[in-house]
This record gives C-alpha cells, sequence and structure tokens, in this order.
C-alpha cells in the first residue's frame, strides 16, 4: 500500500547548519507531496506542498522537490535557525487518504 | 475564517469511563480526519470521513472506538472503557475536495490531550 518513510531523528544542528531530511514514498497513483511542521506545543501546520513531479514546494527558507524517479521529497534547508526546533512530517496525498511519517525532531542550538 | 476546532482541549479520566471528543471542521470542508499523537510518535492514522459516511475505518484500534460525523459538519470520537494505552493527543484535521477528485491538503485542529488515569 501507499507509505511515506522518513529520516528517524532526533537531528541536532548548530545554527547557520545545512539540514536535510530524507522522504521516501511509496504510492501507486500520482500523489501529492507534503511536509508539516509542528513547533512546541502547537498543532501541525503545513510547511510547503508539491503536486507533481519535479515540482519545487519552498517557504520559510525550506525547499523540498518531487523526485518522481528516486520517489524522494527530501526536506533542505541552508541554514537553519533556533526558530526552527520543531517536529517534521513528510506527508502524501492519494484520492482520499493521507500518509504521514513518523517524524523527525530537529533541535537547533545556538 | 475559523480554521478547526477541538474540544476539549484537556481531558482527564479514570480508567473504564466513556470519553467524547469534538471536531469542528473548516465550514465546507468535505472530507474529515481522526490521528492519534502517542507521545514520541508519528501520527496513527484512526479513521476518515466523506461528508458524513466513513469509507475507512481501517485505523481504529478495538471496537472500543467509534466516530460519527452530521450534517457533514461535526465529527465526535468516542472512547469506551478507556484504557491507560488510550492516553495521547487526538488529532483532527479536515480537508477540500480540489479538481480530479484529491485533496490540497489538510488543516490540522489543536489537539484533544486524554489522559487515562
Amino acid at each position: 500500500g501507499d507509505s511515506v518513510t522518513q529520516m528517524e531523528g532526533p537531528v541536532t544542528l548548530s545554527e547557520e547548519a545545512f539540514l536535510t531530511i530524507n522522504c521516501t514514498y511509496t504510492a501507486t497513483g500520482y500523489p501529492s507531496l507534503f511536509w508539516y511542521v509542528q513547533y512546541p506545543g502547537e498543532g501541525l501546520q503545513l510547511l510547503l506542498k508539491a503536486t507533481k513531479a519535479d515540482d519545487k514546494g519552498s517557504n520559510k527558507g525550506f525547499e523540498a522537490t518531487y523526485r518522481k524517479e528516486t520517489t524522494s521529497f527530501h526536506l533542505e534547508k541552508g541554514s537553519v535557525q533556533v526558530s526552527d526546533s520543531a517536529v517534521y512530517f513528510c506527508a502524501l496525498n492519494t484520492g482520499n487518504q493521507f500518509y504521514f511519517g513518523t517524524g523527525t525532531s530537529l533541535t537547533v542550538i545556538p | 475564517g475559523a480554521g478547526v476546532s477541538q474540544s476539549p482541549s484537556n481531558k482527564v479520566t479514570e480508567k473504564g469511563k466513556d470519553v467524547e471528543l469534538r471536531c469542528d471542521p473548516i465550514s465546507g470542508h468535505t472530507a474529515l480526519y481522526w490521528y492519534r499523537q502517542s507521545l514520541g510518535q508519528g501520527l496513527e492514522f484512526l479513521i476518515y470521513f466523506q461528508g458524513n459516511s466513513a469509507p475507512d475505518k481501517s485505523g481504529l484500534p478495538s471496537d472500543r472506538f467509534s466516530a460519527e460525523r452530521t450534517g457533514g459538519s461535526v465529527s465526535t470520537l468516542t472512547i469506551q472503557r478507556t484504557q491507560q494505552e488510550d492516553s495521547a493527543v487526538y488529532l483532527c484535521a479536515s480537508s477540500l475536495a480540489v479538481a480530479g477528485g484529491s485533496y490540497n491538503e489538510q488543516f490540522f485542529g489543536p489537539g484533544t490531550r486524554l489522559t487515562v488515569l
């Protein structure tokens, strides 16, 4: 069945370091792909999305490119900040269903 | 407009009691989803509604769990004879169908934190 696999955490980085959180997916159709973020004490919110192959989603300095050939949607940011500390979830949507990864906790230290 | 709201925000109950959790989706959103998030875990899908019907109940952990949705709007998740392992944050999300029958994104509520003593 459809599923999402994302890099396990926790991830700890120094401020201004480069971030990559890996996400790969399995889907029978042509899914839309998402990254959601959950800041401490808050609910999940959409960070970025891509609805078709080769699309790049971007927001708040984060980027992810929908790679059909490698079935991946890796999240990247060139220079992380302390305020980026959160849990990041990769997700896909096919038809009526959404599938979420297990989440990757990121802590950025000054 | 208003986002997804959930009530109560916190619920503490004794083992064996029944609890009812409520979700108010964004107006006009046809799909509604329930998830469970245990401490340090990812999102566990429970059930989703398309309108008032639930095509996929596969995620409900046991027959103690049930959910309904009325009027294509408010949904309630009921847990009967609660157990300590039911303690978690229960999240509701809603989504609007877009062209082609797929969904653009989910909007999440703040969750209900359930603690079973």
